[in-house]
């Protein structure tokens, strides 16, 4: 049981360029989310997905954008990156229901550098 | 959503106990408190919640004033692998974490 993974650990990436960050879970879990961490700050969230197929905005998905084509995988994707996305994304997943409905499980997060 | 007030930085000695205070005096009825805490380089792992009675489990004590305005997280005897940020959350069904800056928790050896 590997809980949450994230791809790639670390990245840098120039002005202009996309790519896409993996988030993977093996706990079944229905809900996920991603973050992002600017240094001395709490996480903010940027887009989270409540099941297969769905994605919603959250306090800042200006620049990005999110699918969850399976229950298992969330990919966050920058399509033009700007240095002020430099920052540390963490992925998070929890289950919809149960004893512990609302703890959230997080991944170890991604490190990304926009120059 | 509901906000919490943390201090900034707290500082404790290994193995003395330490109280990590949070004020939520808007929270509703419903909110849950959680606590979660965020080691150097590691994403935010969950440590204790509650709703309204005192609650403990194997890393830490929550203890929840009556009027449920404030409470308190409790690490009985702190080691140095708890120096972290710990953040208070309020969170309720259907809704999403809103993290603050949280408590940066120094243990000097």
């Amino acid at each position: 049981n590997a809980g949450v993974t994230q791809t790639p650990k670390f990245r840098v990436l120039k002005t202009g360029q996309s790519m896409t960050l993996l988030c993977a879970q093996d706990m079944n879990h229905e809900y996920m989310y991603w973050y992002r961490q600017d240094p001395g700050m709490g996480l903010r969230l940027i887009h989270y997905s409540v099941g297969e197929g769905t994605t919603a905005k959250g306090e800042v998905p200006d620049g990005y954008n999110v699918s969850r084509l399976k229950k298992q995988n969330f990919l966050l994707g920058l399509e033009s990156a700007a240095p002020s996305q430099t920052s540390v994304y963490f992925c998070a997943s929890r289950p919809l229901e149960g004893r512990i409905a609302d703890t959230q499980y997080f991944g170890p997060g991604t490190r990304l550098t926009v120059l | 959503d509901a906000k919490t007030t943390q201090p900034n930085s707290m500082e404790s000695n290994e193995e003395e106990p330490v109280h990590l205070p949070c004020n939520h005096s808007t929270i509703s009825g419903t909110d849950y408190i959680h606590w979660y805490r965020q080691l150097p380089s590691q994403g935010p792992e969950y440590v204790i919640h509650g709703l309204t009675s005192n609650v403990n489990n194997r890393m830490a004590s929550l203890a929840i004033a009556e009027d449920r305005k404030s409470s308190t997280l409790i690490l009985h005897r702190a080691t140095l692998r708890d120096a972290a940020v710990y953040y208070c959350i309020l969170m309720n069904y259907g809704q999403n974490f809103v993290f603050g800056p949280g408590t940066r928790l120094s243990v000097l050896p």
